[in-house]
């Protein structure tokens, strides 16, 4: 079956460090999203790629790194300068960057931190 | 800046009733998605809106697209529990989408 697999599904992080957040896809999609949701609230985008090895910040950048080394492979960085990270985190694809194709999403990863 | 408005953010209905859900947008696009959220869940697509005057239909639900307006609703007809979830608009900009602020929907036996 084709689709977006995140794990872990639950994630705990103590104070200070840095947790990194698994995303994959074989829908054989360019374009992959990061994207953050807060209870109650809609979504906000981290990072985005529309390529291989090619990734832009998204609107909240500040504290998340990510790379694109694989084509179906997009894993998002909490650092531990992200002061806030308790959130629910989902993985979106897209056949191309831009909003002509649509997204699908991952079931999301929610990560608290201790 | 494209903004993407949505429409009651709370609506609590009763069971058989009808309701719209609206989502305004600021800039000019042809198309616009329409996702359901389940409490703790991912978001499933619902609707892909691909032009202008464009009406989708699933069940109990009707998505309807006017882009000179800048508007889509989003039509319940004869409400079911079921249907409770938090419902985003989406429209495409250069290299991604602006999401609405959901409208989280609550339909009362």
């Amino acid at each position: 079956d084709g689709g977006i697999t995140q794990s872990p599904k639950y994630l705990f992080r103590k104070e200070g460090q840095n947790v990194t957040l698994s995303c994959e896809q074989n829908l054989n999609h360019d374009a992959m999203y990061w994207y953050r949701q807060d209870p109650g609230q809609g979504l906000r985008l981290i990072y985005y790629s529309q390529i291989v090895n090619d990734f832009q910040k998204g609107d909240i950048a500040e504290g998340y790194s990510v790379s694109r080394e694989k084509k179906e492979s997009f894993p998002l960085t909490v650092t531990s300068a992200q002061k806030n990270p308790t959130a629910f985190y989902l993985c979106a694809s897209s056949i191309l960057a831009g909003g002509f194709n649509e997204q699908f999403f991952g079931p999301g990863t929610r990560l608290t931190v201790l | 800046e494209l903004k993407v408005e949505q429409n009651p953010l709370f609506l609590s209905m009763q069971e058989g009733k009808n309701y719209t859900i609206y989502c305004n947008y600021s800039t000019t696009s042809d198309r616009l998605y329409w996702y359901r959220q389940d409490p703790g869940k991912s978001l499933e697509s619902l609707f892909v809106l691909l032009s202008n005057g464009a009406v989708k239909q699933e069940g109990r639900l009707m998505a309807s697209l006017d882009t000179k307006a800048r508007l889509s609703t989003l039509h319940i007809t004869a409400a079911v529990h079921d249907l409770s979830a938090t419902y985003f608009c989406a429209v495409p900009g250069t290299y991604k989408y602006i999401f609405g602020t959901g409208t989280r929907l609550k339909v009362l036996a």
